[in-house]
């Protein structure tokens, strides 16, 4: 079951890139990485998963080195909105029999 | 798509009662459902798995028989709190998973269920 690392919390100013980097370095051959964005008294949403290199949808970017040990989340243009607690995620899928830790999230705060 | 609803939304209940909370799939058919609860200001505690048709698969140090769970559908969890205590006040969130991709890679997360015991 591999642990994740991240910062507990962040600063950013509106408007700016923000990059949340999660460590992993137990993840296993099968493993997707996932993120997941909460917001207070809300279940988390889904915001981007990925195997390998990058993946880029519509709210965020996620790279992952070659030897997957960590993973970094970006978001680009941030705005006050985007306040949240941000989650990491390795495995979370049927291939790793639904194994999976939820760490201790980072708590992004957006500044005007 | 991929809707996840509960219900209720919040509940009160005087200590030494039971609480059922609903996980429902909206919108697709749900192999897997996973049930968390969430303290103030902490990460997400994985309760348990459920896989309908079978018996739920419980963490450690989650009384079963505290904490039922029942995965009757595959649209349809149910998660019952028996003799509630002050203790088990706490955010209650469910999660499903699909049977294919994408469904089956991502957990869709209810709205959570806020619980308080007096």
């Amino acid at each position: 079951l591999a642990k994740t690392t991240q910062p507990i919390s962040m600063d950013s100013y509106e408007g700016q890139e923000v990059n949340i980097t999660c460590s992993h370095n137990n993840i296993a051959t099968n493993d997707y990485i996932t993120w997941y964005q909460q917001f207070p008294s809300q279940g988390p949403r889904f915001i981007i998963q990925g195997y390998k290199t990058k993946v880029t949808n519509e709210v965020a970017s996620l790279f992952i080195p070659a030897d997957r040990k960590s993973s970094t989340l970006s978001l680009p243009r941030v705005s006050l909105s985007d306040t949240a607690v941000y989650y990491c995620l390795v495995g979370d899928s049927p291939n790793t029999g639904n194994q999976f830790y939820f760490g201790t999230g980072t708590s992004l705060t957006v500044i005007p | 798509g991929a809707v996840v609803s509960q219900h209720p939304s919040w509940v009160i209940c005087k200590s030494g009662t039971s609480v059922k909370i609903e996980c429902r799939s909206l919108d697709f058919q749900a192999t897997t459902m996973f049930w968390y609860r969430q303290f103030p200001k902490q990460s997400l505690m994985l309760m348990a798995t459920s896989n309908e048709g079978s018996k739920a698969t419980y963490e450690q140090g989650v009384e079963k028989d505290k904490f039922l769970i029942n995965h009757a559908s595959l649209t349809l969890s149910t998660l019952t709190v028996t003799s509630a205590h002050p203790e088990d006040s706490s955010f209650y969130i469910c999660s499903a998973r699909g049977y294919e991709p994408p469904k089956a890679y991502e957990q869709y997360f209810g709205p959570g269920t806020r619980l308080t015991v007096t």
